[in-house]
């Protein structure tokens, strides 16, 4: 079966640094990757997904994911981290059973950024 | 353009109790979801439907049950609360083709569940 880890309970960064929130998955074939954010009392947003071609993939709010396939990592990063990107993070694999396609979530990430 | 719209936003339930969640999607997404959340845990398939006319069970079914009333529509049911089930659930529905359209999944904003 497919599945994604989140080996980071939590990351603080200061605001202007750089960040890195870490995913790696296992998977059979080729691998479809997602990125979302949470803020505090809201659904889950899309960030960002990896399906084929270039490894390093640009999406919303100026985040990015390197997709490395000898590390199977798929980390979410940030040049310059915003206080309002404080935020719980989610990293996603697409899983095929049952006929039926579905998303499997790792166990999230909070990410604080301090003033 | 409402995406994903989830009733209620907030329950309290005594042991015992049922309750139905609402889920309903304007994307004309064939296929809906419904997870839980719970701290440490990530989310947790509870259950879901490919198409109008199909559910299936995901990882977490004890205690719940589901209709796919239409295209639109996915509702949970709680038949009998428990303490265990105090979570926040969350639906969420997909575009077309295997790669989930642009965006994957789109979520409601959740039901914020406690039972007491």
């Amino acid at each position: 079966a497919q599945s994604v880890a989140q080996p980071e309970d939590q990351v603080n960064v200061a605001e202007g640094n750089p960040l890195t929130v870490k995913c790696t998955y296992s998977v059979s074939g080729n691998p479809y990757l997602f990125w979302y954010v949470q803020y505090p009392n809201r659904g889950l947003q899309f960030l960002l997904k990896y399906i084929t071609g270039d490894n390093l993939v640009k999406g919303s709010y100026g985040f990015e994911a390197e997709f490395n396939k000898s590390q199977t990592s798929f980390h979410l990063k940030k040049p310059s981290a915003l206080v309002s990107d404080s935020a719980l993070y989610f990293c996603a694999v697409r899983d095929y059973r049952d006929s039926s396609y579905k998303l499997i979530f790792g166990s999230g990430t909070r990410l604080l950024v301090r003033p | 353009n409402a995406g994903v719209t989830q009733t209620p936003k907030f329950q309290v339930l005594k042991t015992g109790q049922s309750m139905t969640l609402q889920c309903a999607q304007d994307m004309n997404h064939n296929s809906m979801y419904w997870y839980r959340q719970d701290p440490g845990m990530g989310l947790r398939l509870i259950y879901y439907s490919a198409s109008e006319g199909t559910t299936d069970k995901g990882e977490v079914p004890n205690g719940y049950n589901v209709s796919r009333l239409n295209k639109r529509e996915f509702s949970l049911r709680l038949e009998s609360a428990a303490p265990s089930q105090t979570s926040v659930y969350f639906c969420a529905s997909s575009g077309p083709g295997q790669g989930f359209g642009n965006y994957g999944y789109t979520f409601g904003s959740g039901t914020r569940l406690t039972v007491v």
